[in-house]
């Protein structure tokens, strides 16, 4: 699986856009960009995944660059449960196990 | 729906004791399952997973082990612990796309 490269922490201000980038450089053209997030204490949580398209769910948007090396997530309108290590996983779809690296921490302050 | 079942929640144990951690999932046939290890302020290491009753990948070996019994019960074992053994398990079960985690246990060996 491709590695990835992600900031070890980031701050946002509640009821703002939180913005998190990933760097993978190394994707092959069958692997997705996965994002989950782990609340303290708490198992991971699948947040949203794209191939090449950006997407965009209930919890998150998910831009993928056109030559597929980054991606960004976004957090519309940050709060202060969304305060979580965030994981940017590049793995083989259906086939794949989901290897997590460090994460980014991310802190929403009021 | 789907619901994955890990226990004991907490678990405390001398160093040289066995140990045995069940997962079991509700709601879906055939899935594939997964155990991860946390441990203290470190990432997710994926231990093991399965494809099939029977059927284990082992991705770093070490003093545990991992069985599946039935199509949705996975067990993570170890014949003598060790303090390094201590962490965060998390059982998980993938269906198409995403991946799903359960409350996991805290092992802490003394």
């Amino acid at each position: 699986d491709a590695k990835t490269t992600q900031p070890t922490s980031m701050d946002c201000a509640e009821g703002r856009a939180a913005n998190l980038p990933c760097n993978h450089s190394t994707i092959s053209g069958n692997e997705y960009v996965y994002w989950y997030r782990q609340i303290h204490s708490q198992g991971p949580q699948y947040i949203i995944h794209g191939l090449k398209n950006n997407e965009t769910n209930e919890m998150a948007s998910l831009i993928i660059t056109e030559d597929r090396k980054s991606s960004t997530l976004i957090l519309p309108h940050a709060t202060l449960r969304d305060t979580a290590v965030y994981y940017c996983i590049v793995t083989g779809g259906s086939q794949g196990n989901l290897i997590f690296g460090k994460g980014t921490k991310l802190s929403v302050k009021p | 729906s789907q619901t994955i079942h890990q226990w004991p929640a907490t678990l405390v144990q001398p160093v040289g004791s066995p140990l045995s951690l069940e997962c079991t999932v509700e709601g879906t046939s055939n899935p594939n399952l997964y155990w991860y290890r946390q441990a203290a302020g470190r990432g997710l290491q994926l231990l093991f997973y399965s494809v099939g009753i029977g059927q284990i990948s082992s991705e770093v070996p070490q003093n545990l082990s991992a069985s599946r019994p039935q199509d949705r019960q996975f067990i993570l074992s170890s014949k003598k612990l060790l303090l390094s053994d201590s962490g965060f398990y998390l059982c998980a079960w993938r269906d198409l796309y995403e991946q799903y985690f359960g409350p996991g246990t805290r092992l802490t060996v003394t």
